[in-house]
């Protein structure tokens, strides 16, 4: 029962270099979502993706882009490192449709920028 | 906007002390949820409870309860009996339809307990 699946676990990058982070799930679920998460702020919301096909922005989509692949992937691209962006990735998925569902979380991307 | 708050940055306790976690939460909405996630050391959030804004009843788990207070807008966490597997950072989460789609996260505390 894998859930929610985020490769890779750990990466380091040069300034301007580009990189995808790749999310899976496998629990049918229409919504998903890219948080990252900074010390003492929490997880912010970069972008979500209500369903197969739409993609929206959240709290702090800059420097981001994202492709809802198929129902299962929804993968966040950063095209050129910033150090900015250095932070932990989580990406989340949610039955939608009913909003006392909760979300559920990838075991996280630890991605640092040189 | 929404908003919530979790005052406590980091807490300490020694084993066997009960403690309770604060969350305050901002909207207008009159229909929304109330979650709460852990993060052990580990890094993954691991989901513990949700509470939709028509139900104030508490809820015990075990070791574990939560106060849902509307007139004061807060969501509080109660771990009885604490235990060094209990040492995480806590999170109160705030969704609602007028919310934009989002979870809102507040700040997190973190919860130490020490023999």
């Amino acid at each position: 029962n894998a859930g929610v699946t985020q490769t890779p676990k750990f990466q380091v990058l040069k300034t301007g270099q580009s990189m995808t982070l790749q999310c899976a799930q496998d629990m049918n679920h229409n919504s998903m979502y890219w948080y990252r998460q900074d010390p003492g702020m929490g997880l912010r919301l970069i972008y979500y993706s209500a369903s197969e096909g739409t993609t929206d922005k959240g709290e702090v989509p800059n420097g981001y882009n994202v492709s809802r692949l198929n129902k299962r992937e929804f993968s966040l691209r950063l095209e050129s490192a910033a150090p900015s962006q250095t932070s932990v990735y989580f990406c989340a998925s949610r039955v939608s449709g009913d909003s006392n569902q909760p979300q559920h979380f990838g075991d996280g991307t630890r991605l640092s920028i040189l | 906007a929404q908003k919530v708050t979790q005052a406590q940055t980091e807490i300490s306790v020694v084993e066997k002390e009960d403690v309770t976690l604060d969350c305050v939460y901002e909207t207008r909405d009159t229909t929304y949820y109330l979650f709460w996630y852990k993060q052990p050391p580990s890094g993954e959030l691991v989901f513990l409870i949700r509470r939709n804004s028509f139900d104030e009843q508490n809820e015990i788990s075990g070791r574990y309860s939560w106060n849902f207070q509307k007139s004061t807008s807060s969501f509080n966490f109660t771990i009885t009996a604490s235990q060094v597997v209990d040492s995480a950072v806590y999170f109160c989460a705030f969704y609602s339809t007028g919310g934009g789609n989002k979870l809102t996260f507040g700040t997190g505390t973190q919860l130490k307990v020490e023999l």
